[in-house]
């Protein structure tokens, strides 16, 4: 009984590299959601994502930034030149259907940048 | 625009007792949905309830309630008799047409039980 599986749950990186997540979402669904977690902070929405679609990317920065979700394997989240500002969380969710109801969530991608 | 607050960035509470999370919303959508999540320091984010604008009763949900009072656009997070597993940060969350249906979150709260 799979969930959403994200990796890796911790990468570092140093400014300017770049960094690659990835989420897996649980069976069945076709719709990924990307979010930012600052340190002492809620969630910020990023990316909207259905198979092979960009459905809404109103949350994420205009570079750097870009997010995948291709018809085979999982949704990648992209940064390129990573700075330190970038440190945070990055959590993954999917559901069956557009959000009216219960998203379910990864445990997490924490990126640190040095 | 659509906003969450949460005015109590911590809380401890006593073993046994019960706990009020405080969550206020705003949006100008008259059809929206509002979310508690739990993040415990592991950090995955858990759903735990959902009470949607036009439902008639509060949600529950277990030991979990959602006290919504949509005059006054607050829908507070009531745990029974706590225990130590529910320390945590928990998150108000909302959906709304407004937001394109994508999650606006509160800051969070930061609950501590002590034994």
């Amino acid at each position: 009984n799979a969930g959403v599986m994200q990796n890796p749950r911790h990468l570092v990186r140093r400014r300017g590299q770049e960094a690659r997540l990835r989420c897996s979402p649980m069976k069945g669904h076709s719709h990924v959601y990307w979010y930012r977690q600052l340190p002492e902070e809620g969630l910020k929405f990023m990316v909207y994502l259905q198979k092979e679609n960009i459905i809404d990317e109103s949350g994420m920065p205009k570079e750097r930034f870009s997010a995948e979700f291709p018809k085979e394997g999982p949704s990648i989240l992209r940064i390129q030149q990573v700075v330190r500002g970038d440190s945070a969380a990055y959590f993954c969710a999917s559901s069956r259907a557009q959000v009216t109801g219960e998203l379910f969530f990864g445990e997490g991608s924490r990126l640190t940048v040095l | 625009a659509q906003k969450i607050t949460q005015t109590q960035p911590g809380m401890f509470v006593q073993e046994k007792e019960a706990v009020t999370l405080d969550c206020t919303y705003d949006t100008s959508d008259p059809s929206y949905g509002l979310f508690w999540y739990k993040q415990p320091s592991s950090g995955e984010m858990i759903f735990l309830i959902y009470q949607g604008s036009y439902d008639q009763q509060n949600a529950t949900e277990g030991r979990y309630s959602l006290n919504f009072q949509k005059a006054r656009k607050s829908a507070n997070l009531v745990i029974s008799a706590s225990q130590l597993g529910d320390s945590a940060m928990y998150f108000c969350a909302m959906t709304s047409r407004d937001s394109n249906y994508q999650l606006i979150w509160g800051a969070g709260t930061k609950l501590i039980i002590k034994p």
